[in-house]
């Protein structure tokens, strides 16, 4: 299958400090990516839409100063967050829509997510 | 708005035996898309199976195959012969066919005895 790389896998910073996050899609390109948040033990919070050349989309709740998304090519989009602190700590995990599958089915592929703690 | 329930946050089973991790959903649409998937320690989200609603057929994957009851909005993973390996936090996602964003049920967390 497809392959979606994220960079880094875990960060460590100041509070206050700003950290970004990568995502590639290493073998295919993609128009859209999502970016979720997990908290330990619960599931996958959608953050935002990315599409690629535009704005993303955010989800209510999420400010969108707070968590700067680019995705500037086809197969890089990035999450920065923007004066972090500690309750940004979190799960950071991103997916890229590869289209239509040979079944016919609308698929996505996911990294393999970055850890983040803010002191 | 659509939702998507798993009412089982933990379940145990002896290795090699089968176990059935359930999922319910609520929509309005007659076109969709039901994933399963798997989140192993490494938290690297894993395909397991997925599901057409235009398709009668239950999906099966090697040892794994689901129950689609699209009247009762019903999506349950049966797992045979389970493995060590399967041990993971298992999601039940959702996916309308015009709308690429995933809807994520709370998760199952699968314990293999050994």
């Amino acid at each position: 299958g497809a392959v979606v790389s994220q960079h880094p896998s875990r960060v460590i910073c100041k509070s206050g400090t700003s950290v970004k996050i990568e995502c590639r899609s290493l073998d295919f390109q993609a128009t859209t990516m999502f970016w979720y948040r997990q908290f330990p033990k619960q599931s996958l919070m959608l953050m935002a839409t990315s599409n690629e050349g535009s704005k993303a989309t955010y989800e209510q709740g999420v400010e969108k100063d707070k968590f700067l998304i680019n995705h500037a090519s086809l197969t890089l989009s990035t999450l920065t967050v923007t004066s972090a602190h500690p309750e940004d700590s979190s799960f950071y995990i991103c997916s890229a829509r590869a289209g239509l599958d040979r079944g016919g089915v609308e698929t996505q592929y996911f990294g393999p997510g970055t850890r983040l703690l803010v002191l | 708005a659509q939702t998507v329930t798993q009412s089982q946050p933990e379940m145990s089973v002896q290795e090699a035996e089968t176990v059935t991790l359930s999922c319910t959903y609520d929509t309005s649409e007659s076109d969709y898309y039901l994933f399963w998937y798997k989140q192993p320690p490494s938290r690297q989200m894993i395909l397991v199976i997925r599901q057409e609603a235009y398709k009668q057929q239950n999906a099966t994957e090697n040892r794994f195959s689901v129950n689609f009851q699209k009247a009762a909005k019903s999506f349950s993973l049966k797992i045979s012969d389970s493995q060590l390996g399967d041990a993971a936090m298992y999601f039940c996602a959702y996916q309308e066919d015009s709308n690429y964003q995933l809807i994520w049920g709370a998760g199952t967390k699968l314990i293999i005895k050994p």
